[in-house]
């Protein structure tokens, strides 16, 4: 099992500003992901964040908008640039395990509002 | 693009009704399914994890079956209460070494009137 603190827990951001997400596990794990939720919508996977090398974005994703850095086996962020009022969503950290039989681990969640 | 849906979208109900949820999903390749529980401010929590057609599990008063041949799965929540007030997801996991990278269902939103 794995503890995920996520920060902040929500925001009020103006537009055209960035935001960082941060991501701490108690526990050294190879895989985190990270997700969005825009109003009405289902959880959308935006990347897989790896150790050591660039993450792995999702169709639709892109670094420019959504650099995320891993920069050891505990710790990630993600942050949303040049937001819109569109960004505003719930985004969420996870780590997962290898086989698909395995449950998943979650944050608390950011909830974003861009106004 | 993996279609894992889910219904209804929202469900209001009185403490002590028993409710049930869908959700569908491909039931070609398929290798496991995931139920979650997520309460406002709150971490996703699994439920269940099932893999195997006809399985049946079950968590004190919630419990899931799973139909792998015709793609669907259903929650059920028996003598609801206050606190089972959440939000209730399904994820299709992905199979490669990427550990569980989840195709979420839109989730089923229950509230619980006392």
């Amino acid at each position: 099992s794995a503890v995920i603190s996520q920060k902040p827990s929500r925001d009020i951001c103006q537009r055209g500003t960035s935001l960082t997400i941060q991501c701490q596990v108690d526990s050294q794990v190879t895989m985190m992901f990270w997700y969005r939720q825009q109003p009405g919508q289902s959880l959308t996977l935006i990347a897989t964040a790896n150790q050591g090398s660039e993450a792995t974005y999702e169709s639709g994703f892109v670094i420019d908008k959504f650099p995320i850095s891993r920069p050891n086996l505990t710790f990630s962020t993600l942050t949303v640039s040049n937001m819109s009022p569109e960004d505003s969503s719930i985004y969420l950290c996870s780590v997962g395990y290898q086989g698909v039989s395995t449950e998943a681990f979650f944050g608390q969640g950011t909830r974003l509002t861009v106004v | 693009i993996l279609n894992v849906e889910q219904s209804p979208q929202s469900l209001h109900v009185q403490e002590g009704d028993s409710t049930n949820f869908t959700c569908s999903f491909p039931s070609s390749n398929f290798y496991a399914l995931h139920w979650y529980r997520w309460e406002t401010a709150k971490s996703p929590e699994a439920l269940f994890v099932m893999t195997l057609n006809g399985d049946e599990k079950k968590k004190g008063r919630i419990s899931a079956t799973l139909n792998t041949k015709e793609g669907y799965s259903y929650l059920y929540i028996k003598g609801s209460q206050p606190e089972d007030s959440a939000t209730y997801l399904c994820a299709f996991p992905s199979v490669n070494n990427a550990g569980n990278m989840l195709t979420f269902g839109g989730g089923t939103r229950l509230m619980v009137k006392p």
